[in-house]
């Protein structure tokens, strides 16, 4: 079993360049979310999915944007990066309310010069 | 601001010590409260986990302590293991998972 998947593992952006941040789950999980860890400072949640075509915003979503067009898929956008944004990004996903584990991906690590 | 606090950030314990990690929180909408293990290079892993109609949790050597009216609750690790060395945060749900600020554990031999 894959779990959650992410890509690219890692990553070194520009000011100003924009990507995204893939995230991928095969548990048929309804929930899926977006965090950063810095240190000292925890996990922070960016973004979070209840379901395909549901997204809402986190602790800390300036300067990034999801979509969540099928179950199994949480993109995770930068439109213009920038050196604030350099992190570890973790994708989590979890049945939903009933069953909470949240099970998360290997992380990406972006570095924005 | 931070809706759930813990402490401390670091922690140094010997090998068969007790380690003891503390959170606060104050969304009383918070349902869910687990505690989540990383390793360097790693996302984290559930733990343990606790529902606030419960005042402690014990699986193994891992014990959770709730305290609903002070609205806190710990971690504490019986016979702390030099492979307990890991991030531990702590974590709070209501609709949303929220994580505290983590504590890195180092268990020494």
């Amino acid at each position: 079993n894959a779990g959650v998947t992410q890509t690219p593992k890692f990553q070194v952006l520009k000011t100003g360049q924009s990507m995204t941040l893939q995230c991928a789950q095969d548990m048929n999980h309804e929930y899926m979310s977006w965090y950063r860890q810095d240190p000292g400072m925890g996990l922070r949640l960016i973004h979070y999915s209840v379901g395909a075509g549901i997204t809402d915003q986190g602790e800390v979503p300036n300067g990034y944007n999801v979509s969540r067009s099928t179950t199994e898929d949480f993109p995770l956008r930068l439109l213009s990066a920038a050196p604030s944004q350099t992190s570890v990004y973790f994708c989590a996903s979890s049945y939903g309310q009933l069953n909470t584990e949240a099970f998360f991906g290997q992380g990406t690590r972006l570095t924005v010069v | 601001q931070q809706q759930v606090k813990q402490s401390p950030q670091s922690l140094i314990v010997q090998k068969g010590g007790i380690s003891i990690i503390n959170c606060a929180y104050e969304n009383t909408a918070f349902d869910y409260f687990p505690w989540y293990q990383q390793f360097p290079g790693k996302g984290p892993a559930l733990l343990i986990a606790i529902r606030p109609d419960v005042s402690e949790k014990k699986e193994g050597r891992f014990t959770i302590s709730f305290n609903k009216s002070a609205k806190q609750f710990s971690l504490h690790i019986m016979d702390s293991q030099p492979g307990d060395s890991a991030t531990y945060f702590c974590a709070a749900m209501s609709g949303k998972l929220i994580f505290g600020q983590g504590t890195e554990l180092s268990v020494k031999p």
